[in-house]
C-alpha cells in the first residue's frame, strides 16, 4: 500500500493563479482531510470530507474549494493564490465516516501523506 | 472550544538520559488525545492515542504518554532518548463526534549525542 500520496510536492504560484492540490488513498478510508501547517501555529483544518459526496469546512475555509471525486481522491483547489496562502499543506485519511455510537472519526488516527510545499509570490 | 497547549518550543535532552515533551488540553466532555512526530520533511506519523481505559499508554519507537484527567495533561515520555529521536512533536486533541483534530503549535526535541 502506498497509504496517502500527494502531488506535487512543491509548487510556486503567482499572485492570482489557481491551482489544484491532488490527494489520494489506497487504504479504503471514508473520511479524508486536508491542513496547512505554518510555523509556530500546528496544522490547522482547510476543509475535511466524512464519505464520497461531502465535504464540510474546517478552521480556515476562506480561499480554498475542495473535491471529493470518490471514495479515493479529495482535492484542494486554490482559485486566486494569495501570498498568505504560502505553506505545507497536508492531506490525511481515517478509516470511520459516521460519526456513530462510537465517537465516530475521532477515535480514529488520521495517515498523512508527504505535504505539498507551496509558496506564493 | 477544543484547544491543545504545548508550552515549550524546544526541548533538549542528552542521549540515554529521560524525556518529557509536555501538553495540556480544553476540550467539552471526554478528550481525546493523540501524539504525533514529524521528521524533516515528511508528512506526521502517528505515535500513539488515548481513546478511554488505563491512563499510561504505550505507543511506537518506546514512546508512551500519561494522561491526567484532573491536570487536563498528556505528556509524552520516554525512559532514554536516542538522537533519532530528534524531530517535531505534536499533541492533538478530539471531542466525542467530532471530525477536527486541534493541534497544538509543536514541540521541537533535540538529542544531544
Amino acid at each position: 500500500n502506498a497509504g496517502v500520496t500527494q502531488t506535487p510536492k512543491f509548487q510556486v504560484l503567482k499572485t492570482g493563479q489557481s491551482m489544484t492540490l491532488q490527494c489520494a488513498q489506497d487504504m479504503n478510508h471514508n473520511s479524508m482531510y486536508w491542513y496547512r501547517q505554518d510555523p509556530g501555529m500546528g496544522l490547522r483544518l482547510i476543509y475535511y470530507s466524512a464519505s464520497e459526496g461531502t465535504t464540510d469546512k474546517g478552521e480556515v475555509p476562506n480561499g480554498y474549494n475542495v473535491s471529493r471525486l470518490n471514495k479515493r481522491e479529495f482535492s484542494l483547489r486554490l482559485e486566486s493564490a494569495a501570498p498568505s496562502q504560502t505553506s505545507v499543506y497536508f492531506c490525511a485519511s481515517s478509516p470511520k465516516g459516521d460519526r456513530g455510537p462510537s465517537g465516530g472519526p475521532s477515535t480514529d488516527t488520521q495517515y498523512f501523506g508527504p505535504g505539498t510545499r507551496l509558496t506564493v509570490l | 472550544a477544543q484547544s491543545v497547549a504545548q508550552p515549550e518550543d524546544q526541548v533538549n535532552v542528552a542521549e540515554g538520559n529521560p524525556l518529557t515533551v509536555k501538553c495540556t488540553y480544553s476540550v467539552s466532555g471526554n478528550p481525546y488525545l493523540f501524539w504525533y512526530v514529524q521528521y524533516p520533511n515528511r508528512g506526521l506519523q502517528f505515535l500513539l492515542k488515548y481513546i478511554t481505559g488505563d491512563n499510561l499508554v504505550k505507543g511506537s519507537y518506546g514512546f508512551e504518554a500519561e494522561f491526567n484527567k484532573s491536570q487536563t495533561s498528556f505528556h509524552l515520555k520516554k525512559p532514554s532518548a536516542l538522537v533519532s529521536d530528534s524531530a517535531l512533536y505534536f499533541c492533538a486533541v478530539s471531542a466525542f463526534s467530532s471530525y477536527k483534530l486541534i493541534f497544538g503549535s509543536g514541540t521541537r526535541l533535540l538529542v544531544r549525542p
